[in-house]
């Protein structure tokens, strides 16, 4: 079945601090392919995806390319801020018919200091 | 646009007694998910509705959950009789395509 490997936490950095989270995955097909973050007492909110072999996504500093060869997607970030703490989900998306199936990654916790 | 919502926001009770969360998805939306979050871990899959037809309920432990989305809109979880292990967050997600799902805030249940 799909599964969802990523790096333990917690990632603890200064400010400013690059930020790689390992994601790696397994799956049958062409999956999509997703990071998620969870701030303290919310719900997940999508922080970027990309959609097939080679594709990068970005979004507020973060990027991730989708690399089919070593079926990973890590997250990365050039400098990081007290304000990006927070956990961290990757997931993969299976098309089911009608609609995508998420399978998760059990999460990343970030946290920045100052 | 208004993003999904979800009610109540937190819930304590005891053991064996029932317990309902409300979802309302992101207008038009046609899909709807309920997710179980446990501490320390990713959401899974409980249930996937397609309008008002339930097309995955095979993650939904039947014999003490249930799930309607009379309408095709909004939705409600139920827990009947509620377990210690029931504690966890209960997230609804939306999508209006194959694709991306939008989450909302989630309940986080507690039962003692």
């Amino acid at each position: 079945g799909n599964s969802v490997t990523q790096m333990e936490g917690p990632v603890t950095l200064s400010e400013e601090a690059f930020l790689t989270i390992n994601c790696t995955y397994t799956a049958t097909g062409y999956p999509s392919l997703f990071w998620y973050v969870q701030y303290p007492g919310e719900g997940l909110q999508l922080l970027l995806k990309a959609t097939k072999a080679d594709d990068k996504g970005s979004n507020k500093g973060f990027e991730a390319t989708y690399r089919k060869e070593t079926t990973s997607f890590h997250l990365e970030k050039g400098s990081v801020q007290v304000s990006d703490s927070a956990v961290y989900f990757c997931a993969l998306s299976a098309y089911t018919g009608t609609a995508s199936k998420l399978t998760f990654g059990t999460g990343t916790r970030l946290q920045v200091t100052l | 646009e208004a993003g999904v919502v979800q009610s109540p926001r937190y819930k304590i009770i005891e053991k064996k007694q029932p317990v309902a969360f409300w979802c309302n998805p992101i207008s038009g939306h046609n899909t709807l998910y309920w997710y179980r979050q446990n501490l320390g871990q990713g959401p899974e899959l409980l249930i996937r509705y397609e309008n008002e037809e339930a097309v995955d309920d095979s993650q939904l432990p039947k014999d003490r959950f249930s799930a309607e989305r009379l309408k095709g809109v909004d939705s409600t979880l139920k827990i009947q009789p509620a377990e210690l292990g029931d504690s966890a967050v209960y997230l609804c997600a939306s999508s209006p395509t194959a694709d991306t799902q939008y989450f909302g805030p989630g309940t986080r249940l507690t039962v003692l």
